[in-house]
């Protein structure tokens, strides 16, 4: 099984930069999705890592260590719009996902 | 249809009440999936289908059921509806097996049982 932690909360500024970290103990690792929720939507796909290293799409990032079970993802030059909630989930050997419970980000003018 | 689609927006049940929850997706993706979100818990998975013809139990599955006759059609039923099935069930897809291959989200259906 998978035992996700991601902080519950995180608020910053216009234009400022927030990191979500994400912790992850599994028993069989096969890549790492984050995805953005707005409130009362669909989740949306963000990003994907399988690989240690820093992936890097637009004003977002996301960033892997297998070895330490740790992800983060990297919301650059904050828009209101990203005022949303921020989900780590974790593939499984048989392609299923476990998803932390998300990390409510709140942009500020 | 463009997606994924699910049926009804929106529920409010009679617990012991049976509720058929409807999913369709036009994309030919072979992998389907229902979670629940609860505040604080995340999704949580309930059944998946790795195929058409196949189903498989997830996290929480306890009190549901579900079946694939086609590739396009998922539906996930409650027998006798219970309290605690209140949630926002989401249906997803997404190709079958490994790489860069997310799933994508249906709008969701909101439970309320009574």
């Amino acid at each position: 099984g998978q035992n996700i932690d991601q902080p519950t909360e995180m608020t910053a500024t216009e234009g400022a930069i927030v990191q979500i970290n994400c912790t992850y103990q599994t028993s069989g690792f096969n890549g790492l999705f984050w995805y953005q929720q707005h409130a009362g939507e669909a989740p949306t796909f963000l990003s994907y890592n399988v690989l240690d290293g820093l992936e890097e799409k637009g004003r977002f990032s996301s960033f892997l260590s297998r070895s330490k079970g740790y992800s983060y993802l990297l919301l650059k030059e904050l828009q209101m719009k990203d005022s949303a909630s921020y989900l780590c989930a974790v593939r499984d050997r048989d392609y299923k996902l476990s998803f932390g419970a998300g990390t409510t980000v709140t942009v500020r003018a | 249809i463009a997606g994924i689609t699910q049926a009804p927006t929106s529920q409010i049940l009679a617990a012991g009440r049976r509720m058929t929850l409807r999913c369709t997706q036009d994309m030919r993706h072979n992998a389907m999936y229902w979670y629940r979100q609860d505040l604080g818990l995340g999704l949580r998975l309930i059944h998946y289908s790795n195929t058409a013809g196949t189903t498989g139990k997830g996290e929480v599955p306890d009190g549901y059921s579900v079946s694939r006759a086609n590739t396009d059609d998922f539906p996930l039923t409650l027998a006798s509806a219970v309290p605690s099935q209140t949630s926002v069930y989401f249906c997803a897809s997404g190709p079958e097996g490994g790489g860069y291959n997310e799933q994508f989200f249906g709008p969701g259906t909101r439970l309320t049982v009574l």
